[in-house]
């Protein structure tokens, strides 16, 4: 079945380094992987679209890669602030209806 | 612009009640909603695809029985959680996808606030 893992455990970073946050998945071909933003008692706000035929997007300090043979992509944070912290989500897509997978995220702390 | 939203945002019911919750894309038409539910420390899950003027689909282990969908216009969905238990507790998320006509993509879609279900 279609799975989809991202850091298990909670990410604690100092302030002003970079954080990156990864996400595997197996048995899925997506044609598209979008990360999000939640935080607690919100629902996900969209920060980048990577589709299956690009190895990298940048958006100000968001970096996304995508790598399709290793089934992965990563997401950093350059300068991190503590505002930053937050719980990520990645996401995979297909051009069939727009039905989402979501992986369970990753809790990012910043510390000032 | 593209703004999603959902009422109520939180909602404390009694087991065996029905509970009907909104979702409103309040400045684009949306021919496609979905639902998801979220339990705490997991992943959000899809539960149904709401075409406007049709019935829903339903994910695989969704029953469309408990979990009623109705997409009766372009800017408003409602899930209705029907004789609610205290399993069915959880983070309901909608979100909408903007129709083709206006500019929609297929990997497009606005998530609303959530709304925090408890049943007692």
């Amino acid at each position: 079945s279609q799975k989809i893992e991202q850091n298990s455990e909670a990410l604690n970073i100092q302030e002003g380094k970079t954080a990156t946050l990864t996400c595997n998945y197996t048995n899925y071909s997506p044609a598209y992987l979008q990360w999000y933003r939640q935080d607690p008692g919100r629902g996900p706000v969209f920060l980048l679209l990577i589709r299956e035929n690009e190895k990298e997007k940048r958006k100000e300090r968001l970096k996304v890669t995508f790598d399709t043979t290793l089934k992965q992509s990563l997401f950093h944070i350059t300068a991190s602030q503590p505002a930053d912290s937050a719980t990520y989500l990645c996401a995979l897509g297909n051009n069939q209806g727009g039905k989402l997978i979501f992986g369970q995220g990753t809790e990012l702390s910043v510390k000032p | 612009g593209a703004v999603v939203s959902q009422h109520p945002s939180w909602v404390i019911c009694k087991s065996g009640t029905s509970v009907k919750i909104e979702c409103r894309s309040l400045d684009f038409q949306a021919t496609t909603m979905f639902w998801y539910r979220q339990f705490p420390k997991q992943s959000l899950m899809l539960m149904a695809t709401s075409n406007e003027g049709s019935k829903a689909t339903y994910e695989q282990g969704v029953e469309k029985d408990k979990f009623l969908i109705n997409h009766a216009s372009l800017t408003l969905s409602t899930l209705t959680v029907t004789s609610a238990h205290p399993e069915d507790s959880s983070f309901y998320i909608c979100s909408a996808r903007p129709g083709l006509a206006v500019g929609g993509t297929a990997d497009t879609q606005y998530f609303g606030p959530g709304t925090r279900l408890t049943v007692l």
